[in-house]
């Protein structure tokens, strides 16, 4: 079966703009999380939706945003980029319920100049 | 804070078995051990968890300590491919929130 699909995979912008990343989830699965990963802070957990709600949210600021859809496809905002926001960004999701085993994409790979 | 503690690195030889240490000390009793592995520039892969008992699956073996507060992942026949970092998370495993906290692992190289 088709694993999760982040899209796009590479971009680069500049600061100040902002950038919307898409994350189509695993069919039947209806959680979607988000991820950050830098060489500094490693993996850290941004927010986390369940039928179109956000259940979870890690500590990052309120320019990192997200939502899901009716079909559980998720994307997440990040507005007024700055240079540390540079990172690979995952997507993982997982069926309700169950062992809450997480699947992940490859990532988007987000470069800020 | 993760809640778990690793090596930072470990080296194996191809063909030999690979034991990943975890400690998770403060682990409680409603809370399951689960390994994932990333591989260079890729999302992490799950491998394997467990609450109590060890497990098996195709990929490798869990074992935890009777008390809980330790346990060792093991890839049976390590092959170059497995070169990767290694999570050891604690988690609750029931219904809730699906977020990881994932530490820094332990980066296995897995040498020819």
């Amino acid at each position: 079966k088709a694993g999760v699909t982040q899209t796009p995979r590479y971009l680069i912008k500049t600061r100040g703009q902002q950038v919307t990343l898409s994350c189509s989830p695993i069919s039947g699965h209806r959680s979607v999380s988000w991820y950050q990963q830098t060489p500094g802070q490693g993996l850290q957990f941004l927010f986390e939706y369940f039928s179109e709600t956000q259940r979870n949210k890690g500590n990052f600021p309120g320019r990192f945003s997200g939502r899901q859809f009716s079909n559980s496809r998720s994307e997440m905002n990040v507005s007024t980029l700055e240079l540390g926001d540079s990172a690979l960004y995952l997507c993982a999701s997982s069926r309700a319920g169950g062992a809450n085993v997480l699947t992940f994409g490859a990532g988007s790979r987000l470069t800020v100049l | 804070d993760a809640k778990t503690t690793q090596p930072p690195s470990m080296d194996c030889a191809e063909g030999r078995a690979a034991n990943l240490p975890c400690n998770h000390s403060t682990i409680s009793g409603n809370e399951y051990v689960y390994w994932y592995r990333q591989i260079h520039s890729q999302g992490p892969q799950y491998i394997i968890h467990g609450l109590k008992n060890n497990e098996t699956n195709e990929m490798a073996s869990l074992i935890i300590t009777e008390d809980r507060k330790s346990s060792t992942l093991i890839l049976p026949h390590a092959t170059l491919r497995d070169t990767a970092v290694y999570y050891c998370i604690v988690r609750d495993g029931g219904a809730g929130s699906y977020q990881l906290t994932f530490g820094k692992g332990t980066k296995l190289s897995v040498i020819p």
